[in-house]
């Protein structure tokens, strides 16, 4: 499968934890995206990379959200203490350069 | 700020039937306007659009772009059940993509 790649799927968490999710994505794309989005909504931009520089910070990415992504390839979206709010499908997409973004299936997030 | 506005936002209707979806944006810098389908999970790629006035054709699916009226339209004809999904209309700025909130298409048997 050379398509983008996403995990955990779903994951389940008590309000105040920590949680970290993955994408890898399509190995030629430069470029990285994280989305974050609920029922009902379109995606919401979160952040963006360009190789392993981040770019771009959405204001919806509180201090408690992180992303990294160390050598241009994968990257991590860490949530720390987690709040009801942060329930939501986080979708990560790549392109290479302005081609059109291919996404990943997402992981929902979903705090007890 | 920019936005982009999808109309309607819900619409219902009968298989083999022919539907119009609309979309229109206000966006600095634009670059490109996408479509995309959305059925459980990922979002997958439908249209680029770059040039006004010039339709995209994939099958029952056909797509234009008015850069004058800064909109665009996604047409489905002989609608069928699997057309039943999500669609979102995104604009593309220099290095970030704006989405709309979709149109939520719901076919009948």
């Amino acid at each position: 499968d050379t398509g983008v790649s996403q995990n955990p799927r779903h994951k389940i968490t008590k309000r105040g934890q920590n949680v970290t999710f993955r994408c890898d994505p399509i190995s030629e794309h430069n470029r990285l995206y994280w989305y974050r989005q609920t029922l009902g909504q379109g995606p919401e931009f979160l952040t963006y990379f360009q190789n392993e520089a981040q770019l771009e910070k959405s204001r919806l990415l509180s201090d408690r959200f992180s992303a990294e992504r160390p050598k241009g390839s994968f990257s991590t979206l860490e949530i720390q203490r987690t709040e009801q709010g942060d329930s939501a499908m986080y979708l990560c997409a790549s392109s290479f350069g302005n081609q059109p973004q291919h996404f990943g299936d997402g992981t929902r997030l979903s705090i007890l | 700020e920019d936005k982009v506005v999808q109309s309607p936002l819900s619409l219902v209707v009968h298989e083999g039937d022919t539907v119009t979806l609309n979309c229109s944006y206000e966006v600095t810098n634009f670059r490109s306007l996408l479509w995309y389908k959305q059925e459980k999970k990922a979002p997958t790629f439908l249209f680029m659009l770059t040039s006004s006035g010039i339709e995209k054709k994939s099958g029952r699916l056909s797509s234009i772009l008015d850069k004058k009226e800064l909109s665009s339209i996604l047409n489905i004809t002989a609608t069928q059940t699997g057309d039943s999904a999500i669609y979102l209309c995104v604009v593309g700025r220099d290095d970030k993509i704006i989405f709309g909130k979709g149109t939520r298409l719901h076919i009948l048997p």
